[in-house]
């Protein structure tokens, strides 16, 4: 069965610190790796990773995807306290299926 | 341009009854995609419709169904309302369907209370 495993579930670290989240996956046809932001309501969309080794960043966000060992991670530097969130990895597979995992509960403390 | 717009916002139900949400994509998007929410359980696909045709389904009982116009607008909808069905509904539209090529935006959600 496919599955999409987060880890830490949730974190709680100091405002300026570094934190590093986990996504691996087992699934069927894998075609690309999703990560969003949810603060309140909607998940707002963070990065598209569909190649293994190529860093895609966006600011205080980096996220990369290694397809031989089936796991991306997402880092986020000097952390501040907008960061706090859940953050989903979602993987889309065999016939455009998109399965998300349960989510890492970050929280910055000031 | 306007974004997924999901109505109720918010709605409170008894056991046994059953309840409609609404969809409205974002404007040229054919995909919607449905999900459940719930602190435990996380995001759980429920269906996603293509240009008025199911194409994927989730492993949720008969109770959840849904449905697309020809405007793209989806709906769907929980008959015989459990306890257990409380949650965040939340859906998604993208332009093409929810392949790699594209990227789910999700509306603010229908928080389902059912008591």
């Amino acid at each position: 069965e496919d599955k999409v495993v987060q880890s830490p579930l949730s974190l709680v670290v100091h405002e300026g610190d570094t934190v590093t989240l986990n996504c691996s996956y087992e699934v069927t046809n894998f075609r690309s790796l999703l990560w969003y932001k949810q603060e309140k309501k909607a998940p707002t969309f963070l990065f598209m990773l569909t190649s293994s080794g190529i860093e895609k960043k966006s600011g205080r966000l980096s996220s990369i995807l290694d397809k031989k060992e089936l796991f991306s991670i997402l880092n986020i530097t000097a952390t501040q306290t907008g960061d706090s969130a859940v953050y989903l990895c979602a993987v889309v597979g065999g016939y455009d299926k998109i399965i998300f995992g349960k989510g890492t509960r970050l929280h910055i403390l000031p | 341009k306007a974004g997924v717009t999901q109505t109720p916002r918010y709605l409170i139900k008894t056991r046994g009854q059953q309840v409609t949400l609404s969809c409205s994509p974002i404007s040229g998007h054919r995909s919607v995609s449905w999900y459940q929410q719930t602190p435990g359980q996380g995001l759980q696909f429920l269906f996603e419709y293509f240009s008025e045709t199911q194409r994927n389904k989730g492993n949720f009982p008969g109770r959840f169904s849904g449905r697309q116009f020809s405007n793209s607008r989806s709906e769907m909808n929980v008959s015989t309302l459990e306890l257990g069905d409380s949650a965040l509904y939340l859906c998604a539209s993208s332009l093409f369907g929810s392949s790699g090529a594209n990227v789910l935006t999700f509306g603010a959600g229908s928080r389902l209370t059912v008591l």
